[in-house]
């Protein structure tokens, strides 16, 4: 159970897109297609934007999108925005019915 | 309105316990799978517990087994976590978060509630 691993920081000006990377192992990202993403602003509680690699829930601008490659999801952002910066958690299904989180990524908007 | 409230949380010496609660309401309790991700201050998320439909199956994070226990009360619309010999590595807040319906992820959060451990 070892944490999914995300870059520490991304930052990109607004209308810009960005890419975050999440890596496992073929044990969680790899094995299945249940990756989720969060986002996080300060102070409050994590939000869904992504779930099962590519779905994007209802409410969520389309402006979020998932992939995957191998051991390696990612969730890219296109036309960034002031409100977009926050913290992003990937997260993946894990064999055993487990869960595993990636550390997060803090986004910064110049 | 979904909805879940967490409630529980406080100052606790090492060693001692504590048993959280999440009440929800505006779904069908019985119908999803329910979790608690616990967030130390200033660090990232970290899954705990994962508890099936009638709480007849759980899964914990590896190095918290034996210590905490999840379990849900679908009468009352409630889970909970009970957590004994509590470390200071424990203190966080701590998050219910509702199973997206027959899925892995996690649509709805609480506001979470912040254990302390500390003398």
């Amino acid at each position: 159970q070892s944490a999914l691993t995300q870059p520490a920081s991304v930052s990109g000006s607004p209308g810009q897109s960005i890419t975050i990377s999440c890596t496992g192992t073929t044990s969680d990202v790899g094995g299945y297609d249940f990756v989720s993403w969060y986002q996080q602003h300060p102070g409050k509680a994590p939000k869904l934007i992504i779930n099962d690699v590519i779905q994007r829930p209802s409410g969520v601008s389309n402006r979020f999108s998932g992939s995957k490659s191998g051991n390696t999801a990612s969730l890219t952002i296109s036309g960034l925005q002031a409100e977009d910066e926050a913290d992003y958690y990937c997260s993946s299904y894990s064999s055993g019915d487990t869960a595993v989180f990636g550390g997060g990524t803090k986004l910064t908007v110049l | 309105e979904v909805q879940l409230v967490e409630s529980g949380g406080g100052l606790v010496q090492p060693g001692g316990s504590l048993r959280l609660s999440c009440a929800a309401s505006g779904f069908t309790f019985s119908g999803h799978w329910m979790t608690w991700v616990r967030q130390a201050p200033g660090k990232g998320l970290e899954w705990v517990a994962t508890i099936k439909l009638d709480g007849s199956q759980t899964f914990y994070v590896d190095s918290l087994k034996g210590r905490f226990t999840i379990s849900r009360d679908n009468a009352k619309n409630s889970l909970y976590l009970q957590m004994n010999s509590l470390r200071g590595e424990d203190t966080a807040v701590y998050y219910c978060a509702r199973h997206l319906l027959g899925q892995r992820s996690f649509d709805y959060w609480g506001q979470g509630t912040l254990v302390t451990v500390s003398s």
